[in-house]
């Protein structure tokens, strides 16, 4: 069974919109959310990361919010760039996970 | 120069033959990780390694072995490969929060 769930599967925004990917977990032992950002023909790479004690984080065009209540997780990408067109996967990890269980991934296209 | 790489990038298997994929990574750091990645599924975690000479199993480790000779090697082997198995295969080396991938081994079992 998914630990974590991730929609939409994939989808396509227009240059300088708003892209928004979300997660959704069942295991309330999860602390740490990381999302992973991986181009065609390459490995994921960290994009930006989130603690259970904190319900935003921001690095440039980048947010993810964090629900504890509704174990919820989303990540917003503004302004949109071709640059930006990659799978988005989210993770989890509990406090003494062994290892990061990542969503499904979705695949982002940001058309021109 | 990549931190973490793979060996071979792409490799073609016949079904029941053994197959052996590498990785090696120049991070020093004693957690590697070895995933497939299939559509609709994500990453999934199949062996991991707490260092020189140790292997777990992950959520999906019927049909691979995995080897921890050194530091810096870890080996996902496959000793009887089936269709089932072709994937694109990654790994990884990492501390508890951030893990550092490979470009990837696309595997194909004939």
């Amino acid at each position: 069974q998914q630990q974590v769930r991730q929609s939409p599967q994939s989808l396509t925004v227009w240059e300088g919109g708003t892209t928004v990917l979300t997660c959704s977990y069942e295991d309330s032992t999860f602390n740490y959310f990381p999302w992973y950002q991986q181009f065609p023909g390459e490995g994921p790479a960290l994009l930006i990361s989130i603690l259970s004690v904190s319900d935003k984080k921001e690095d440039g065009r980048f947010t993810t919010f964090f629900n504890k209540r509704e174990k919820k997780l989303s990540l917003h990408i503004i302004d949109s760039q071709p640059g930006d067109s990659a799978t988005y996967f989210c993770a989890a990890r509990d406090q003494g996970g062994r290892a990061l269980i990542f969503g499904t991934g979705t695949t982002v296209s940001v058309s021109p | 120069e990549a931190a973490v790489t793979q060996s071979p990038r792409n490799k073609v298997a016949v079904t029941g033959g053994k197959v052996t994929l590498s990785c090696n990574q120049t991070n020093n750091h004693n957690n590697m990780y070895w995933y497939r990645q299939d559509t609709g599924h994500g990453l999934r975690l199949i062996h991991y390694s707490y260092g020189a000479g140790s292997t777990e199993k992950g959520d999906i480790p019927d049909g691979y072995k995995a080897s921890r000779p050194s530091q810096e090697n870890f080996s996902l082997i496959l000793e009887l490969a089936t269709p089932s198995q072709t994937s694109v295969y990654f790994c990884a080396s990492g501390d508890e929060n951030t893990l550092y991938f490979g470009a990837g081994t696309r595997l194909s079992v004939l």
